[in-house]
Parts: C-alpha cells; structure tokens; sequence
C-alpha cells in the first residue's frame, strides 16, 4: 500500500454531463476526506466518512454533489450536471482514528468545458 | 469569513537563507496546527504540525514557532535548498472530543528557492 490513490488524474468533461471521480484510501485509515483546490487557494473542505458514516458535509456540497463509502473502504464522488465552476483539483485523504496526520491523494484535475 | 490568513503570498529567497511563512488564525477553538507541502501536480504532504501547548517544534529544517496569544504561528526553514521549492499552506482544525479533523487552509505561499 503505497499511499492513497486518486482515479481519474484528470477528467475534462462538457458542461452538463456527470462525472465521477475515486479515491482508495491507505488500507488501515477509517476517517476519509474530500476536499477541492481552485487555483491558487488552500484545499477546502467538502465531505468526512468515518467508517462507511458520512458525517459532516460542507455548505460547498451542492445537491449536485454526492458521496459515498460502501463499506467503508473506497470512496467516490459524484458530480451531476457539471458547471464551469466545478473546475478544481478534487483532492481525498485519509486518517487513522487517533492521528490528525492526513495523507494526501494526488488528487483528480477536472475541467468542465 | 477566511478563518486562516497566510503571507506572503510568495517569496524568494537564495539558497541557505531562512524563509519564513506567517500565519493568524481567529477561532479560539483551533488545537491543531500543521503545515503541508505541495508539488505541482501533487497532493498536499504533510510537513511539520504543533499543538498550542508548546511554543515551539523542530523537525529537520523545519521549525513551527507558535504564540497563542496572538493567535499566530509560523513556519521557519533553515538551510533552504532549492528542493524546497514549492507552495506551503498552514492550516488549522479543532479536536471536537476526537470526532472531527476537518482543517482549514490557508491561501498557500508559494516559496521559490535560487540555487
């Protein structure tokens, strides 16, 4: 297990369609998180799973935006009826229960078009 | 309302010199403090993180100084090699009873090293 993994890297897509992005987290992290990066700006906060539990969603979370955790284990992030100003890095990470330390995906770079 | 304010937003420096990144925070319930280290095309990775019972922490070259009372801490790199090239962000979270670590960011410093 060599960190946490993001899938796609980069996904442009038209505006309008829906998107789908996956993050497998480091095998023993229980807590996962979303975040989004625009240019130049500190990643923000979007979602937290503890376990399969989603139990926190930022304001930034549209309806359009889901999340999920089955079992706990990957993670994947849907975007409905993408907008031009869906555009960011979508970044996952992961923690273990007692570690504030979060290890960072690569993270997946969408462009809506 | 930006929680965490960060400066400067860029700095250069030669090589061997001390950068330093400053950061303020508002919340009072803030009690984690780290600071990451991000490479274009990369994930955030973390560097250096304090708690505000200390004032100061070293790990390598890189030393976080904290003051509590002004609600600021800042990130010291010694001996900076062009390597170290990159955007630093602060950040900061409160530990709701170990229920919650959700960090808020800083806008990021992006640090250019000269050789």
């Amino acid at each position: 297990d060599t960190g946490v993994s993001q899938n796609p890297r980069h996904k442009i897509t038209k505006r309008g369609q829906n998107v789908t992005f996956r993050c497998d987290p480091i095998s023993e992290h229980n807590r996962l998180y979303w975040y989004r990066q625009t240019l130049g700006q500190g990643p923000e906060f979007l979602t937290y799973f503890q376990n399969e539990a989603q139990l926190e969603k930022s304001r930034l979370l549209s309806d359009r935006f889901s999340a999920e955790r089955p079992k706990g284990s990957f993670s994947t992030l849907e975007i409905q009826r993408t907008e031009q100003g869906d555009s960011a890095m979508y970044l996952c990470a992961s923690s273990l229960k007692a570690e504030v330390g979060y290890t960072f995906g690569s993270g997946t770079r969408l462009t809506v078009v | 309302q930006q929680q965490v304010k960060q400066s400067p937003q860029s700095l250069i420096v030669q090589k061997g010199g001390i950068p330093i990144i400053n950061c303020a925070y508002e919340n009072t319930a803030f009690d984690y403090f780290p600071w990451y280290q991000q490479f274009p095309g990369k994930g955030p990775a973390l560097l250096i993180a304090i708690r505000p019972d200390v004032s100061e922490k070293k790990e390598g070259r890189f030393t976080i100084s904290f003051n509590k009372s002004a609600k600021q801490f800042s990130l010291h790199i010694m001996d900076s090699q062009p390597g170290d090239s990159a955007t630093y962000f602060c950040a900061a979270s409160k530990d709701s009873g170990g229920s919650n670590y959700k960090l808020t960011f800083g806008k990021g410093t992006l640090l250019t090293v000269n050789p």
